[in-house]
């Protein structure tokens, strides 16, 4: 088993663009979650899904942040426009039913200058 | 890589002794506890989790003890090794149910 994949590992963007980032879930795992870790405020939820559908969004910063499930094989998390104060490293893990064993991708490391 | 607050507690050890890292919980109505262990430049690794209808739970190294009196739950390892350093984490599903919140971290030391 692969794991969950994230891409791309390390995103460098200037203020006021678009990014991107995507996540492969764990075959099976019904449940996709996307976190931000930063040395301010530690692991954050961002938003989950359950069957490819987003039932809380809750911890998403504001509307700059927008997150897709178009099949339960992958998921993106879109900032746009994106600002310094978004440079975090943003997680994805999924899990077979709700919070129990989420496993996590590596991560990918957004910087925003 | 940079994982927690510049301010995490930190436990040194011995390589070869047992490890106890504490974490306090702040929801009663949380039934379930996950730890994990996190290295620099990765994500965090699942290392044993615990419902609340357990007071104990053993794996492989590592012993999770949950008391809900005090809403307390530790994360022993046993004679800890160099690869055990890292952040570790417990987290905790609180009253939503499907979501883990995530405590601040504890960073372990393994000194040979």
């Amino acid at each position: 088993d692969a794991g969950v994949i994230q891409s791309p590992r390390h995103e460098v963007t200037e203020m006021g663009q678009e990014v991107t980032l995507r996540c492969k879930p764990i075959s099976g795992h019904d449940y996709l979650f996307w976190y931000r870790q930063t040395m301010m405020r530690g692991l954050e939820l961002l938003i989950y899904f359950n069957n490819n559908v987003p039932i809380d969004d809750s911890g998403m910063p504001e509307d700059r942040f927008s997150a897709k499930m178009p099949n339960a094989s992958f998921s993106t998390l879109k900032i746009q426009p994106s600002e310094p104060r978004d440079s975090a490293v943003y997680f994805c893990a999924s899990s077979q039913q709700g919070p129990y064993e989420q496993y996590f991708g590596p991560g990918t490391r957004l910087t925003v200058t | 890589g940079e994982s927690v607050g510049l301010h995490l507690p930190t436990l040194s050890v011995q390589e070869g002794d047992n490890s106890i890292i504490n974490c306090a919980y702040s929801n009663s109505a949380s039934d379930y506890f996950i730890w994990y262990k996190q290295e620099s430049g990765k994500g965090p690794q699942f290392i044993i989790d615990i419902r609340s209808n357990m007071d104990k739970r053993q794996g492989q190294r590592v012993t999770v003890l949950l008391n809900k009196t005090v809403k307390h739950l530790s994360l022993q390892i046993a004679a800890t090794q160099p690869g055990d350093s890292a952040v570790y984490f417990c987290a905790e599903n609180g009253a939503a149910g499907n979501k883990l919140t995530f405590g601040g971290g504890t960073r372990v030391l393994v000194k040979p």
